[in-house]
């Protein structure tokens, strides 16, 4: 049982598109990490999340603690968005991970 | 300022020989982690520490996998005896008092042949 769960595993979608990353998670939080990976490996942390909705740039996240779900928006997509999200849990000492959203947006 | 650094980036190693991966933490930050990503999987929890200690070890692998960190800043990971399971990209995070905020570093690839 994945106490992280994500959705689309994968996503493709027309540069100018709005897209939307699903996370569900079954433990008890303190916060929630979304995390982007590029082709390279290299993890950059996109938002911290204990409560309500955050925003940076082209890029949105909000989280319901009574329904454990948070999603990550980003609006009017580009090709460098083009990346792996990952949604993280932290839950005790311990970081929970999701299996992460490949995201391909097309010219 | 300077981010997390890791060392190496890179390390081939034959089986059953022992490796030591190395995490320099961002100046002042007390929480530090490990993970690592096999390929074509996701990230996988390994140890915590809040400063010198680790509450946390339930996630290393197995008993060749030992980390420690001394003076609350540099922190090494060691796999004894290395197998070609262990192969992945080792990474390390650092953060704030609670470790909530997490700074990765660019991994170490090791690879065992």
């Amino acid at each position: 049982k994945n106490e992280v769960e994500q959705s689309p595993q994968n996503l493709t979608a027309q540069e100018g598109e709005f897209i939307t990353i699903n996370c569900s998670y079954s433990v008890g939080i303190s916060a929630l990490h979304w995390l982007q990976q590029h082709p390279g490996g290299g993890i950059v942390s996109l938002f911290m999340l204990s409560s309500g909705k955050k925003k940076h740039g082209r890029l949105i996240a909000t989280i319901n603690i009574q329904e454990k779900h948070s999603s990550l928006h980003i609006t009017a997509s580009h090709p460098r968005d083009s990346a792996v999200y990952i949604c993280a849990v932290l839950g005790g000492n311990q970081f929970y991970f999701g299996t992460g959203t490949s995201l391909t947006v097309i010219p | 300022g300077a981010g997390v650094s890791q060392s190496p980036s890179n390390k081939v190693t034959e089986k059953g020989k022992d490796v030591e991966l190395r995490c320099d933490p961002i100046s002042g930050h007390t929480a530090l982690y490990w993970y690592r990503q096999s390929l074509g999987q996701g990230l996988e929890f390994l140890i915590y520490f809040q400063g010198n200690s680790a509450p946390d070890k339930s996630g290393l692998p197995s008993d060749r996998f030992s980390a420690e960190r001394t003076g609350g800043s540099v922190s090494t990971l060691t796999i004894q005896r290395t197998q070609q399971e262990d192969s992945a990209v080792y990474l390390c995070a650092s953060g704030g008092q609670g470790g909530i905020e997490q700074y990765f570093g660019p991994g170490t690839r090791l690879t065992v042949t």
